[in-house]
């Protein structure tokens, strides 16, 4: 059964500091990893994106890593705001059709004045 | 103006009663899917449709029904609500099954 495991389950930091959320998977095939932002009773927006071929990709402050050997990807949120307070949730897609999509029950993040 | 919008976005109903959630998109994608979150559960897939003609049922489609009234529309409907429906209800859309979804800002429905 495909499945994706995010770890932690929930983080608090202090505003400024670094911090790195980890996504292991057991999805095949595999076609794609992504990466959302959830804020409070709000819908998911995509931060990245990333293929087989790719093992590094940023979107300003957040920085996607992947390694498809290990299956596992991190997001390395740089120089934590108030604003990065929110869930980020992994979804890794599977060979197309909508039920080829399986996510995470994502990380609940805290950042803390 | 949002890409994704869900009406409406607060419900509070009661057990029995038949409630619909209304999904338009103005991204021009063909593919449009229906979630519900709970807490600690993550989201999960209730519905989804790849065009006006092509609609499958997701992981927890029991006790709901869509309708894709065109392309730029997809209902969600609880014949007969029942407490444990109570939750978020997502909208999302997407251009192809490799492509990132969008969703709608969701509905807190409440079943009581």
């Amino acid at each position: 059964k495909n499945q994706v495991e995010q770890s932690p389950q929930s983080l608090i930091i202090l505003e400024g500091k670094n911090c790195t959320l980890q996504c292991n998977y057991t999805v095949s095939p595999f076609s794609n990893l992504r990466w959302y932002k959830q804020d409070t009773g709000r819908g998911p927006v995509s931060l990245t994106i990333m293929t087989f071929s790719e093992n590094t990709k940023s979107n300003g402050r957040y920085t996607a890593t992947l390694d498809a050997d290990t299956k596992q990807s991190s997001l390395h949120i740089t120089a934590s705001q108030l604003s990065d307070s929110a869930s980020y949730i992994c979804v890794v897609a599977s060979g197309g059709g909508a039920d080829g999509l399986t996510f995470g029950k994502g990380t609940h993040l805290i950042i803390q004045p | 103006d949002a890409d994704v919008t869900q009406t409406p976005r607060n419900r509070i109903t009661k057990t029995g009663k038949r409630i619909m959630l209304e999904c338009s998109q103005t991204k021009g994608h063909d593919r449009m899917y229906w979630y519900r979150q709970d807490p600690g559960l993550g989201l999960r897939l209730i519905y989804y449709s790849f065009d006006v003609k092509d609609i499958n049922k997701g992981e927890i489609s029991d006790g709901y029904s869509v309708s894709r009234q065109a392309q730029a529309k997809f209902s969600l409907s609880l014949e007969s609500a029942i407490p444990n429906q109570t939750a978020l209800y997502f909208c999302a859309t997407s251009k192809t099954s490799y492509n990132e979804q969008f969703f709608g800002p969701g509905t807190r429905l409440t079943v009581l």
